[in-house]
C-alpha cells in the first residue's frame, strides 16, 4: 500500500536548527515535496527532491534518498514565524500526490 | 498569495444535501487538483482536471464529482453529504514545468450537520 510516516509533533528553539524526517512506501516515485502549512490555512510550497541529495533554499534544505525512501526538511536559525505543520508528499506517477498528515513543529524562545 | 482562490471561505450544510464548492485557478495553469483535508491530517487527494477533462482519481465514491471550465475555474460537487465530509477542502492548481508544484487555495471549510 501507499504510506508516508512523519513524527506528530517536534520541539525546538528559535535560533536552533531542527531535522524532520520522512519515510515513504509507495508504488511510483514522481518526486518529493515538502509543505508548510500554518493553522488555518492552505499548504505552501517549500522544496521539491526527484534526485538523490540535498537541496539547499535559504534557511531550509531538503535531502532525499530514493534507495531508503527517506527524506528530511532541515530548518536552520529557526524563527517564532516557523511554527507551523510541515508536510511531506510524494507524487505518485504523473498527478496524484500522496501525503503525509504532517508534523506540527513548535518553536520556543 | 497564490492567485489561486475558493468560495466560500465556510459552509454548513445538513446530512442528504448538496454542496458545490468554486476554485479559481492562478492565470497560466492549465490544472486543478481538489483535496479533502481533514482535521489533523494531511490532504488526501480527491481528482485532478486537465484542459476540462479528469485526468486522475483519488479514492472517493462517485457522488464525489468535479467540473473546469474553458477559463480553468473549477468546481467540486458533492452529492448526498455524510458526516464524515466535514473537512477542509482545498484545490490546487498548477502548471506544466518540470516541478510542477501546485499552488493551494484558501481552502472552503465544510460542515455537515
Amino acid at each position: 500500500g501507499q504510506n508516508i510516516d512523519q513524527p506528530t509533533e517536534m520541539t525546538a528553539t528559535e535560533g536552533a536548527i531542527v531535522q524532520i524526517n520522512c519515510t515513504y512506501q509507495t508504488s511510483g516515485f514522481n518526486g518529493l515535496f515538502w509543505y508548510q502549512q500554518h493553522a488555518g490555512e492552505a499548504p505552501t510550497f517549500l522544496s521539491y527532491n526527484v534526485l538523490d541529495g540535498l537541496e539547499e533554499k535559504g534557511r531550509f534544505s531538503s535531502f532525499l534518498s530514493r534507495s531508503k525512501g527517506y527524506s528530511y526538511l532541515l530548518l536552520k536559525e529557526l524563527q517564532m514565524k516557523d511554527s507551523a505543520s510541515y508536510l511531506c508528499a510524494v507524487r505518485d506517477g504523473d498527478y496524484q500526490l500522496i501525503w503525509g498528515a504532517g508534523t506540527k513543529l513548535i518553536i520556543k524562545p | 498569495e497564490t492567485g489561486v482562490t475558493q468560495s466560500p471561505t465556510h459552509l454548513i450544510k445538513t446530512r442528504g444535501q448538496q454542496v458545490t464548492l468554486r476554485c479559481s485557478s492562478q492565470s497560466g495553469h492549465n490544472t486543478v487538483s481538489w483535496y479533502q483535508q481533514a482535521l489533523g491530517q494531511g490532504p488526501q487527494f480527491i481528482f485532478q482536471y486537465y484542459r476540462e477533462e479528469e485526468n486522475g482519481r483519488g479514492n472517493f465514491p462517485p457522488r464525489f464529482s468535479g467540473l473546469q471550465f474553458p477559463n480553468y475555474s473549477s468546481e467540486l460537487n458533492v452529492n448526498a453529504l455524510e458526516l464524515d465530509d466535514s473537512a477542509l477542502y482545498l484545490c490546487a492548481s498548477g502548471g506544466a514545468g518540470e516541478v510542477n508544484e501546485q499552488f493551494f487555495g484558501p481552502g472552503t471549510r465544510l460542515t455537515v450537520l
